[in-house]
């Protein structure tokens, strides 16, 4: 069975802070790894995933990720925040092999003034 | 293109009735999903389709039934509206294969009481 753990659920940061938001995943199958974005009272949108290859994947938006198998993470991050990043951030993973997509519980990002 | 949709945005039921959530996507995606979204805990899987007339059951399904009669359309029924169902659910659609994106319609806020 697979599981995504998201360490924190709620980030504060000031505008133009970098930020880290953690993902961990467990599973005994290879991974594709996804974040979705989600903003207020909308529904989720993709903003980056990892299939193969490069294990450090971008977003149009200044987002970047990176795949580690040896410590089953894929943080995302970004050098410096927006107002407009304010949302919740989901991390999700399912297998080559097919399967359902499984979230874990999101982390809120409040970017302040 | 109008993406995933769903109706109604808001809903209020008492405790025993019944209602159905409605789904449409316009992109000829075989794969369709339902998730409810409760605070804290990521997103749920309820039901999903791999093509029309084939259903099958998610994580959480009890109290809820679904049908795939067309490609576009995936409806969800509540027979007997419970406390416990009190969520924001949402639908969502992908090509066929994991590594495919998952689009995601608005959602639906139902409140049981």
């Amino acid at each position: 069975a697979q599981s995504v753990t998201q360490l924190d659920s709620q980030v504060p940061v000031f505008e133009e802070a970098p930020v880290e938001l953690r993902c961990n995943y467990s599973s005994s199958v290879s991974v594709y790894l996804f974040w979705y974005v989600q903003y207020p009272n909308q529904g989720l949108q993709l903003l980056l995933k990892y299939l193969s290859g490069s294990t450090l994947v971008e977003s149009i938006n200044g987002f970047e990720a990176e795949f580690n198998k040896s410590q089953t993470s894929f943080h995302l991050r970004k050098p410096s925040v927006h107002i407009s990043d304010t949302a919740e951030y989901f991390c999700a993973v399912t297998s080559p092999q097919g399967g359902k997509l499984i979230f874990g519980q999101g982390t809120e990002l409040s970017v302040k003034p | 293109n109008a993406g995933v949709t769903q109706t109604p945005k808001f809903r209020i039921l008492k405790i025993g009735q019944s209602m159905t959530l409605q789904c449409t996507q316009d992109m000829n995606h075989n794969y369709m999903y339902w998730y409810r979204q409760d605070p804290g805990m990521g997103l749920k899987l309820i039901y999903y389709s791999v093509g029309a007339g084939i259903t099958d059951k998610g994580e959480v399904p009890n109290g809820y039934n679904v049908s795939r009669s067309t490609t576009e359309d995936f409806p969800l029924r509540l027979e007997l509206a419970a406390p416990s169902q009190t969520s924001v659910y949402f639908c969502a659609s992908s090509p066929s294969s994991s590594y495919n994106e998952q689009f995601f319609g608005p959602g639906t806020r139902l409140t049981v009481l």
